[in-house]
């Protein structure tokens, strides 16, 4: 069992602001980052997979850090639309099939 | 393409019944995954699959049973179920092993009385 944190817990925006988030992780046996997007009443969707040290990935106003010697990752969003309301997970992988979750960061965007 | 449909959405059971979650997906993923989802916990892995004919303990295993008897399901199965059982499940899959997304399903929410 691995502990994944993902600060904060919730947020609340303006429309039009900039965010981030962080998720954290142990660093031995690490092979991988996922970072999925849950929408309420929805199935989490993937944003990013990252794995080497460094990686930077970006998806439209989405973008995510890695890094893997210090055991964090930042999903970062610039300038936060309504729809962007959702939960961000983060998961950090060990292995093959072993994926550890963390609690998520619920994320409101405010018109 | 439906991806990954589970059924049923929605159940509610007594203390002692039995009952199958299935999973159904048509991408062609040799994995598959039992997750569920409690308030104030990440998702834990239940069972998994790496293909048709195999299963594998994940975090939480006890009370649960799975079978992948065809590539594109996996049933998870409680014989007795129990209110600690009360969660949402998810289940997901994968192309394949190493750093792949996961595809989800909506869920089934489960109520154990």
């Amino acid at each position: 069992i691995l502990n994944v944190e993902q600060s904060p817990q919730s947020l609340h925006v303006q429309e039009g602001d900039s965010t981030n988030f962080t998720c954290s992780f142990p660093s031995s046996n690490f092979y991988a980052l996922h970072w999925y997007r849950w929408e309420t009443a929805k199935s989490p969707e993937a944003l990013f997979v990252m794995t080497l040290n460094g990686d930077e990935k970006k998806k439209g106003r989405i973008s995510a850090t890695l890094n893997t010697k210090e055991g964090y990752s930042y999903l970062y969003i610039k300038g936060s639309q309504p729809e962007d309301s959702a939960t961000y997970l983060c998961a950090s992988q060990t292995g093959a099939n072993n994926l550890f979750f963390g609690t998520g960061t619920r994320l409101t965007v405010i018109p | 393409n439906a991806g990954v449909t589970q059924t049923p959405k929605f159940r509610v059971l007594k203390t002692g019944q039995s009952m199958t979650l299935l999973c159904a997906q048509d991408m062609n993923h040799e994995y598959m995954y039992w997750y569920r989802q409690d308030p104030g916990m990440g998702l834990r892995l239940i069972h998994y699959s790496v293909g048709e004919g195999t299963t594998a303990k994940g975090e939480v295993p006890d009370g649960y049973n799975v079978s992948r008897l065809k590539k594109q399901n996996f049933l998870l199965g409680l014989e007795s179920a129990a209110p600690s059982q009360t969660s949402v499940y998810f289940c997901a899959s994968s192309r394949m092993t190493g750093a792949n997304v996961l595809t989800f399903g909506a869920g089934s929410r489960l109520t154990v009385l």
